[in-house]
């Protein structure tokens, strides 16, 4: 059983198209995360819901935006895709928030040409 | 604004030598995370740290967390190649969101 699973796995697109990333959990966790990790494995956050609400919105271009339709599901939909948006996006999620292990899902592999 | 450092960011070692990764961080926390990455893979968390002294160990590894020097440690020992992988530290700011140390990359050779 994948306890966070994401689809797709690879995503190569065009420049300016507008693609979405989808996240599922099923850990019965609170607070779901984004998080980009750039060529050279750097990792950061983007996004954090808890229980649908929106309680971390780092410095990320508007054209992403993430939606939560209930608490097991967190996706990201990213609009007039860009070339420096080229990297892995990883959901987590957590039980509750501070001091709880953040489980992180398989990735995204996003490629734009 | 919290920075993250670790080093060194790689490290090749030989099979059955002893090791450790450093963790800086900048302003006071108490909960520091460490996980591990396979190529091509996602993170696996490796260790929680929630407190001044706490230490924590698995097989050939062992973490530390020093908040007053705001510092932690993840100590190998007798590195197997089993253990090839990138370690990420990430220190929790406020509101769990996570700042990630930039990664060391071990390489163990026999």
């Amino acid at each position: 059983d994948t306890a966070v699973s994401q689809t797709p796995k690879y995503l190569v697109t065009q420049m300016g198209n507008d693609k979405s990333i989808k996240c599922e959990q099923n850990l019965g966790h609170d607070t779901m995360y984004w998080y980009k990790q750039d060529s050279k494995k750097f990792l950061k956050i983007m996004f954090s819901y808890n229980n649908k609400e929106l309680i971390i919105n780092e410095t990320v271009p508007n054209r992403f935006s993430p939606k939560s339709p209930d608490k097991a599901h967190l996706n990201l939909h990213i609009n007039s895709l860009e070339l420096g948006d080229s990297a892995v996006y990883f959901c987590a999620s957590s039980l509750t928030g501070a001091g709880e292990t953040q489980y992180f899902g398989p990735g995204t592999r996003l490629l734009v040409l | 604004e919290l920075k993250v450092e670790q080093n060194p960011l790689f490290l090749s070692m030989q099979e059955g030598k002893n090791y450790t990764i450093y963790c800086n961080y900048s302003t006071t926390s108490d909960r520091l995370y460490w996980y591990r990455q396979d190529p091509g893979k996602s993170l696996e968390s490796l260790f929680v740290l929630l407190s001044n002294g706490a230490v924590k160990q698995e097989g050939r590894l062992m973490a530390s967390l020093d908040t007053k020097a705001r510092l932690s440690t993840l100590h190998i020992t007798a590195a197997v190649h089993d253990l090839s992988a990138t370690y990420f530290c990430a220190v929790d700011g406020y509101g769990n969101k996570l700042v990630f140390g930039a990664g060391t990359i071990l390489r163990v050779k026999s």
